[in-house]
């Protein structure tokens, strides 16, 4: 089955600064990408999703990429702000069961003011 | 809100008891997924339904069970209850996307479990 690695597990970065979190994947036929937020004691929530005949997609300061080839996406985060402060897990869909995916095991992101 | 509903939102409960949580999907939304979430820990899937049929399975152990409803509502049984089961299990519910495949899950608030 479908195997997502995370990395870093925890990053700390200064009010304004980038951050970028990476994720792997194992199965070449998953197409589908999500990254869901979640804020201390609050549900997971969608921040941004990708789909596998896309190479990248943006919503104000969020970005995704995806190089299939390799089998990694990340998330771009500009001009971060402390509410960006938060778990963010990535996820990648499993072709055994095409609308199920797998999640990655979370970036804890600090945003230092 | 997210429109998945998930009742209780705390449990606390004694080891070797039984336990069962509650969700309401978003209306219109047929998948139903079960997660657990550990302290400081990811999402372990344990298991989708999909409109009254198990769907996919995950480390969901044996005295877990689930089900779902012809009102689409789904059960999650926690039996013979161990400390290491207190966790905070989340409800989620998706659309299938118009072409097929994976798509937003909406997450519940949860459910609390202690298990004293």
């Amino acid at each position: 089955g479908e195997n997502v690695e995370q990395h870093p597990s925890t990053l700390s970065v200064q009010e304004g600064d980038s951050a970028v979190i990476k994720c792997t994947y194992s199965d070449s036929a998953s197409n589908y990408f999500p990254w869901y937020k979640q804020e201390l004691g609050k549900r997971p929530q969608l921040i941004i999703d990708i789909r596998s005949n896309v190479g990248e997609k943006k919503d104000q300061r969020i970005a995704v990429t995806l190089n299939k080839t390799a089998k990694h996406f990340s998330l771009h985060i500009t001009e971060t702000q402390p509410e960006d402060s938060a778990v963010y897990f990535c996820a990648a869909s499993e072709e055994t069961s095409y609308d199920k995916v797998i999640f990655g095991p979370g970036t804890s992101l600090s945003v230092i003011p | 809100d997210s429109g998945v509903t998930q009742t209780p939102k705390h449990l606390i409960t004694a080891t070797g008891q039984r336990v069962t949580l509650r969700c309401s999907p978003r209306s219109g939304d047929l998948s139903v997924y079960w997660y657990q979430q550990s302290l400081d820990q990811g999402l372990q899937f344990l298991i989708q339904y999909y409109n009254g049929e198990e769907r996919a399975k995950g480390n969901i152990l044996e005295r877990f069970s689930a089900q779902q409803f012809p009102d689409l509502h789904s059960e999650l049984n926690l039996s013979s209850l161990e400390l290491g089961d207190s966790a905070l299990y989340f409800c989620a519910s998706s659309p299938i996307w118009t072409s097929g495949g994976a798509d937003e899950q909406f997450f519940g608030p949860g459910t609390r479990l202690t298990v004293l």
